[in-house]
C-alpha cells in the first residue's frame, strides 16, 4: 500500500536551534517529493520539490534531502525562528496523477 | 498577482443544506485541485482538473459532492445535502502543470451543524 509517514508528530525546540523532520514513504513508482509549510489558518506553501534523481535541495534555511534507495526524505531547518512554527507536510507523487500526503509534523518554536 | 482566491472564508450551515465553495485560480495555471483537511485525516485530494476537464475525482467522498470548472478562471465545489461529517477546511490549489508546486488558496472553513 502506498503510504507516507512523517515523524515526529510534533516537535518543540528553542529559537535558534536546528531541527530535522523525517518523511518515509512506500510509494512506488515515484514522480517527485515535495515539502510544504502550513501556518495555522493558512493554506500550505511549497518549500521544495525533488525528483527521483535529486539528493538535496535548499530554500533559505530549509534543506531537504532525498534517499530514493531507502525511500526517506528529511527537512532540516537551520537557526530556527519563531516564524518557523507551523505544520510541515511531506507529499509524494506517483505517475501519472496520484498524490499522497503525510499527516504532517507540527513544529513549535519557543523564544 | 492575487494568488488563488477562495470564497467564502468561513461557512456555517445546517445539516441538509446545500453548500457551494468557490475558487479562482491563478491566471495561466492549467491545473486546479480541490482538497479537504481535517485533524483526523490530514489533507486529502478530492478532485483534480487539467485545462478545465476533471481528470481524477476518485477522492470525492460520495455523490453528495460535485465539482465543476466552467472556465479557466472559476471552479465550484458543491455539497448537497451537507452533513456534520463534512465539516473541514476545503482548499483550492492551482499549478501551471501538475508536476510543479501548487499554490494554495487560504481555504474555506466549513462547519455543518
Amino acid at each position: 500500500k502506498n503510504q507516507v509517514e512523517q515523524s515526529p508528530q510534533s516537535l518543540i525546540i528553542l529559537e535558534g536551534k536546528n531541527c530535522t523532520l523525517q518523511c518515509n514513504y512506500t510509494v512506488s513508482p515515484f514522480s517527485n517529493l515535495r515539502w510544504y509549510k502550513q501556518d495555522t489558518g493558512r493554506g500550505p506553501v511549497s518549500l521544495t520539490i525533488m525528483t527521483f534523481s535529486e539528493n538535496t535541495k535548499s530554500n533559505g534555511r530549509y534543506t531537504a534531502t532525498l534517499d530514493a534507495d531507502t525511500k526517506q526524505s528529511s527537512l532540516h531547518i537551520t537557526a530556527s525562528q519563531l516564524s518557523d512554527s507551523a505544520s510541515y507536510i511531506c507529499v509524494v507523487s506517483l505517475p501519472p496523477d496520484k498524490i499522497i500526503f503525510g499527516k504532517g509534523t507540527r513544529l513549535h518554536i519557543l523564544p | 498577482d492575487a494568488g488563488v482566491i477562495q470564497s467564502p472564508r468561513h461557512e456555517v450551515t445546517e445539516m441538509g443544506q446545500e453548500v457551494t465553495l468557490r475558487c479562482k485560480p491563478i491566471s495561466g495555471h492549467n491545473s486546479l485541485f480541490w482538497y479537504r483537511q481535517t485533524m483526523m485525516r490530514g489533507l486529502e485530494l478530492l478532485i483534480y482538473f487539467n485545462n478545465n476537464v476533471p481528470i481524477d475525482d476518485s477522492g470525492m467522498p460520495e455523490d453528495r459532492f460535485s465539482a465543476k470548472m466552467p472556465n479557466a478562471s472559476f471552479s465550484t465545489l458543491k455539497i448537497q445535502p451537507s452533513e456534520p461529517r463534512d465539516s473541514a477546511v476545503y482548499f483550492c490549489a492551482s499549478s501551471p502543470d501538475r508536476n510543479y508546486g501548487y499554490t494554495f488558496g487560504s481555504g474555506t472553513r466549513l462547519t455543518v451543524v
